[in-house]
């Protein structure tokens, strides 16, 4: 079955640190750009980092910027995301998602499957 | 970063109405636009890609459009299962931001 399935997530205090791990199955892992989309309790949508297949090259939204960091390991393909220094405003489900990216006179990239999402509590 | 206006908030409508959900980019963003559909407590899922392009398994009642930098996402004969939110997200360059988001609802 192809799925993404987070797990990681929980309470922590501020200051402190969490890493996220998305276990990827069903399909060639490797090939993927790979990202993680958050959502806090009652809001919208917010990207937080994509990285590419080969993890040469990462992007992390600002907010998160020196705090946050994407990460992958292809041979278990899986994806990481390395959370220090945590604010109650981290305080999100945290998606993990798979980046389609094709070719049509421009690279075009969107996420066509996601994980079910892993909550990240933040507060004393 | 490019901003995301998404139209309206919130919307209710009759089972088979026609319903439209409008995002404008602050910048050209040509056709990087995706729609997400997310109903209540379950992951967000792709319905159409690169403005107008229908992902596959999605109704064939969603659509998008595009004119200059206004995107539209139509539903055409709205269906009780079709209770969700919708997000535009535009993908021309990072970071990839989504609009506010359109709550759904049946009358």
């Amino acid at each position: 079955e192809v799925q993404l399935v987070e797990s990681g997530g929980g309470l922590v205090q501020p200051g402190g640190s969490l890493r996220l791990s998305c276990a990827a199955s069903g399909f060639t892992f490797s090939r993927h750009c790979m990202g993680w989309v958050r959502q806090a309790p009652g809001k919208g949508l917010e990207w937080v980092a994509n990285i590419k297949a080969d993890g040469s090259e990462k992007y992390h939204v600002d907010a998160v910027k020196g705090r946050f960091t994407i990460s992958r390991d292809n041979a278990e393909n899986s994806l990481y995301l390395q959370m220090n220094s945590l604010r109650a405003e981290d305080t999100a489900v945290y998606y993990c998602a798979r980046i389609f990216l094709f070719e049509r006179g421009g690279y075009f990239r969107h996420f066509d499957l996601w994980g079910r999402g892993a909550p990240v509590s933040v507060s004393s | 970063d490019i901003q995301m206006t998404q139209s309206p908030s919130s919307l209710s409508a009759s089972v088979g109405d026609r319903v439209t959900v409008t995002c404008r980019a602050g910048q050209n963003i040509a056709t990087y636009l995706n729609w997400y559909q997310q109903k209540p407590g379950k992951a967000p899922k792709l319905l159409i890609y690169a403005a107008s392009t229908l992902q596959s398994g999605v109704p064939s009642r969603f659509s998008g459009s595009t004119s200059g930098t206004d995107f539209t996402l139509t539903i055409s004969g709205l269906q009780p299962e079709d209770v969700a939110s919708y997000y535009c997200q535009q993908s021309y360059r990072v970071p990839y931001t989504f609009g506010q988001g359109t709550k759904l609802e049946i009358k």
